[in-house]
């Protein structure tokens, strides 16, 4: 399993621009890049998820270089709502069910 | 609505007792997996199923066991043998194991040991 590294937390002002930075050094081919959200005393939800380039989504876009062992969650104006914990999971999606969630990255948007 | 339901959402136990936590889906997915968060922590896998009838040891496993007996249900009973078991139980399912399958979590069940 590939593993990820993510900045502990972060934080940001209302209407900018943020953008969270996920390592992925050792990714396997068949791997693919996926983000959740979790707020306070909820499971996690989906936000986007690529393979490689750029994908772009209602909520969110993802970057991810050629090379693959990065990838960047882009959140445009961010809100207090925005507010929760990221994480960043690699994975075969073709049978390897043991995806790993780290410690994730903590947002806090300030008014 | 479809979705993922978890009961109850909050669980007191007194040290030494078992206990079931309740997780069931009706959006007819084959995987489904029972994770545990501590405070200011990430979510560590307990035990996932692929299929009916069959199902794996995750990272922590000791002190719990499951059940896969039909596709929608898959409980946890959380065992006298678990050390720390106060923590926030999550449930969660996937579709299989194509590409582009998110997993869908349930709202979680609180465990406090007392």
């Amino acid at each position: 399993l590939a593993k990820t590294t993510q900045p502990i937390s972060m934080d940001s002002y209302e209407g900018q621009e943020v953008n969270i930075t996920c390592s992925h050094n050792n990714i396997a081919t068949n791997d693919y890049i996926t983000w959740y959200q979790q707020f306070p005393s909820q499971g996690p939800r989906f936000i986007i998820q690529g393979y490689k380039t750029k994908v772009t989504n209602e909520v969110a876009s993802l970057f991810i270089p050629a090379d693959r062992k990065s990838s960047t969650l882009s959140l445009p104006r961010v809100s207090l709502s925005d507010t929760a914990v990221y994480y960043c999971l690699v994975g075969d999606n073709f049978g390897n069910e043991k995806l790993t969630f780290g410690t994730g990255t903590r947002l806090t948007i300030i008014p | 609505d479809g979705g993922i339901t978890q009961s109850p959402k909050y669980l007191f136990r007194k040290e030494g007792q078992n206990v079931t936590l309740s997780c069931e889906q009706n959006l007819n997915h084959d995987a489904m997996y029972w994770y545990r968060q501590d405070p200011g922590q990430g979510l560590r896998l307990i035990y996932y199923s692929q299929i009916v009838n069959d199902f794996q040891k995750g990272d922590i496993a000791e002190g719990y066991s499951v059940s896969r007996e039909k596709k929608e249900s898959f409980p946890l009973t959380v065992t006298s043998a678990q050390k720390n078991p106060t923590a926030f139980y999550l449930c969660a399912s996937r579709a299989g194991t194509s590409s582009y399958n998110e997993q869908f979590f349930g709202p979680g069940t609180r465990l406090t040991v007392l």
